[in-house]
């Protein structure tokens, strides 16, 4: 069974500092990893995803994620946090055929002027 | 492209009547899931359709949950006899291809509060 860890509820930076946001996974076979992120009273958005071949994934908004197979981690990062980051980003997995995905509890990022 | 659309954006209800939420997937999509999402929480999933046939459902969908999705358009999740732990917002998203990591566009959601 598959299964997504995010390491922190909430998350708080200052404008321009670096965003790192956790995310480790429980899976039996080489899984499919996500990033979404939900804007207040919008739908969620897809950040970045990893499938095969390179482990480091950029995508949109200037964030980036990782995938080290060894510590089943795919952290998100920014190196420079914007006001406009301010959000609740959750981190999925996919695996063994599955089209469901299997969302982490989220993770909201307060971003301080 | 229009985006997911979900009606309506808010539903009130009282414990025991029964609601009916629509989804109307981005054009073209075959695949369709409902998911519910309660507060401080991910996404939980519900069901899935591949065209106009149900795939998948969670053993979280009672069998007091209903959905369908005729002729491969437009879906629609019924609850009966509504429970306050159906409490929740309920979303809808679609996406296109066969692949798993085809990736999901999400609705802005149905938000339920039973009374």
């Amino acid at each position: 069974a598959q299964s997504v860890t995010q390491l922190g509820s909430h998350v708080s930076v200052s404008e321009g500092a670096l965003v790192l946001l956790r995310c480790n996974y429980s899976s039996s076979v080489p899984p499919y990893l996500f990033w979404y992120v939900q804007y207040p009273n919008q739908g969620l958005q897809l950040l970045l995803k990893y499938t095969t071949g390179a482990t480091l994934v950029k995508g949109i908004n200037g964030f980036e994620a990782e995938f080290k197979k060894s510590e089943t981690s795919f952290h998100l990062t920014k190196p420079s946090a914007h006001m406009s980051d301010a959000a609740e980003y959750f981190c999925a997995v996919s695996e063994g055929g599955r089209r469901a995905l299997t969302f982490g509890s989220g993770t909201r990022l307060q971003v301080q002027p | 492209d229009t985006g997911v659309s979900q009606n309506p954006r808010h539903k009130i209800t009282k414990r025991g009547q029964n609601v009916t939420f629509r989804c109307d997937p981005i054009s073209e999509h075959n695949r369709l899931y409902w998911y519910r999402q309660t507060l401080g929480q991910g996404p939980e999933f519900l069901t899935y359709f591949q065209n106009e046939a149900q795939l998948e459902k969670s053993r979280l969908l009672s069998d007091r949950f209903s959905a369908e999705r005729p002729k491969g358009s437009f879906s629609t999740l019924e609850i009966q006899r509504t429970e306050q732990g159906d409490s929740a917002m309920y979303l809808c998203a679609s996406s296109l291809g066969d692949r798993e990591y085809s990736p999901l566009h999400f609705g802005n959601g149905t938000r339920l509060t039973v009374t």
